[in-house]
């Protein structure tokens, strides 16, 4: 079955620290991999799309790494800021014809003062 | 440019009444997607389009329909609300499905009584 779990399920941290969130999926044949931020009451908003070459891929302060032999990916943010705090969703796309997008649960983010 | 548009923002519905999710995108996309998110899952297909006068069911159709009359429009159409409908729907829009990341409407919460 495909599946993508994303980890921790929260996490909080304070201004100016880095964090990491993970993704491991199950996702077969693969296609791309995407991360999207989520405001709390706003629909998900891109921040990085990686196909089966890319291992990294940046947008700003935010840092999407991709293993494909081991099926993992990564979303790196750097000296978070406060506009930081939302969920952060993991989506695989798996290449067959059609729409198959596969949506993570989300990691919540709290950014503090 | 307003993106993808979706109203009501908030709808509260009583078991056994219809109604209808508008959905309205400005950006010329094809493929357009309906979405349904509950707390601890990630978002799940209901129906999608590939263009218009193309419609395509998703993992949970169910209880939902929908039409594409122009490139614009995707409406979703409850056909008798039911408590477990009661969720935050999200609709998509996309140039392709391939590489092009998915621009999603801001939601409409609904609750079924």
């Amino acid at each position: 079955k495909n599946q993508v779990e994303q980890s921790p399920q929260s996490l909080i941290i304070l201004e100016g620290k880095n964090c990491t969130l993970q993704c491991n999926y199950t996702v077969s044949p693969f296609s791309n991999l995407r991360w999207y931020k989520q405001d709390t009451g706003r629909g998900p908003v891109s921040l990085t799309i990686m196909t089966f070459s890319e291992n990294t891929k940046s947008n700003g302060r935010y840092t999407a790494t991709l293993d494909a032999d081991t099926k993992q990916s990564s979303l790196h943010i750097t000296a978070s800021q406060l506009s930081d705090s939302a969920s952060y969703i993991c989506v695989v796309s798996a290449s067959n014809y059609g729409q198959n997008f596969v949506f993570g649960p989300g990691t919540r983010l709290s950014v503090l003062p | 440019n307003a993106g993808v548009t979706q109203t009501p923002k908030f709808q509260v519905l009583k078991t056994g009444q219809s109604m209808t999710l508008q959905c309205a995108q400005d950006m010329n996309h094809e493929y357009m997607s309906w979405y349904r998110q509950d707390p601890g899952m990630g978002l799940r297909l209901i129906h999608y389009s590939v263009g218009a006068g193309i419609t395509d069911q998703g993992e949970v159709p169910n209880g939902y329909n929908v039409s594409r009359s122009t490139t614009e429009d995707f409406p979703l159409r409850l056909l008798s609300a039911a408590p477990s409908q009661t969720s935050v729907y999200f609709c998509a829009s996309s140039q392709t499905l391939s590489n092009q990341p998915q621009h999603f409407g801001d939601g409409t919460r609904l609750s079924i009584l």
